[in-house]
């Protein structure tokens, strides 16, 4: 019963590296999710996706690239990592439906020096 | 643009005592909220949601309660535990967005 996976769970970078964290869900959800956490802000949309080969910006999309070529997978890329970028990363998903809640994984805690 | 306030920001309490954790938010129309609790280091786990029709929503020692007009919600523990303390978000599905909209949270620490 996995549930929603995020890989890797901790990384830390070089300004101007690029890398690519996975999100997949077991779950047959239609809707998925990428959001950021910093301290004292909450957390903030990225992207995400209304189903497979969808994609759309959400309140931070700067920076940041998304692709969802599969249904159950939803990747998140940096092209060129900034030091603003620091932060937990944190994928969701949900089913259909207006009254659906979004399901998280664990996070990704990603450090960019 | 919605915006979500929770406070307090921090909470400490007795063990046993019954709390309120408040949040507001600025447009009313919404689908649902949400209510969120985080373990440190760990990710979001779903409380209860409360549809834009209903009043409150009960799990347990939880309850949660919606007044959309006012842009309120409350979530109410009673007799609280050390294995309470955690951080809870709440979170908006305003109408005709796909994404929530979350607050900052309010971290809780019981003591035993």
């Amino acid at each position: 019963n996995a549930g929603v996976t995020q890989t890797p769970k901790f990384r830390v970078l070089k300004t101007g590296q690029s890398m690519t964290l996975l999100c997949a869900q077991d779950m047959n959800h239609e809707y998925m999710y990428w959001y950021r956490q910093d301290p004292g802000m909450g957390l903030r949309l990225i992207h995400y996706s209304v189903g497979e080969g969808t994609t759309a910006k959400g309140e931070v999309p700067d920076g940041y690239n998304v692709s969802r070529l599969k249904k159950q997978n939803f990747l998140l890329g940096l092209e060129s990592a900034a030091p603003s970028q620091t932060s937990v990363y944190f994928c969701a998903s949900r089913p259909r439906g207006k009254d659906q809640p979004q399901h998280f994984g664990d996070g990704t805690r990603l450090s960019i020096l | 643009k919605q915006e979500v306030t929770q406070i307090p920001a921090a909470l400490s309490v007795p063990e046993g005592e019954n709390l309120v954790l408040n949040c507001s938010f600025t447009d009313s129309a919404i689908y649902n909220l949400q209510w969120f609790r985080q373990d440190p280091g760990k990710g979001l786990t779903s409380l209860l949601l409360i549809q834009s029709s209903q009043r409150e929503q009960t799990s347990g020692r939880l309850n949660a309660s919606l007044d959309k007009s006012s842009g309120r919600s409350t979530l109410y523990i009673a007799a609280s535990q050390p294995g309470d303390s955690a951080t809870y978000l709440c979170a908006v599905r305003t109408t005709g967005r796909r994404a929530l909209t979350f607050g900052s949270g309010t971290r809780l620490q019981v003591q035993p």
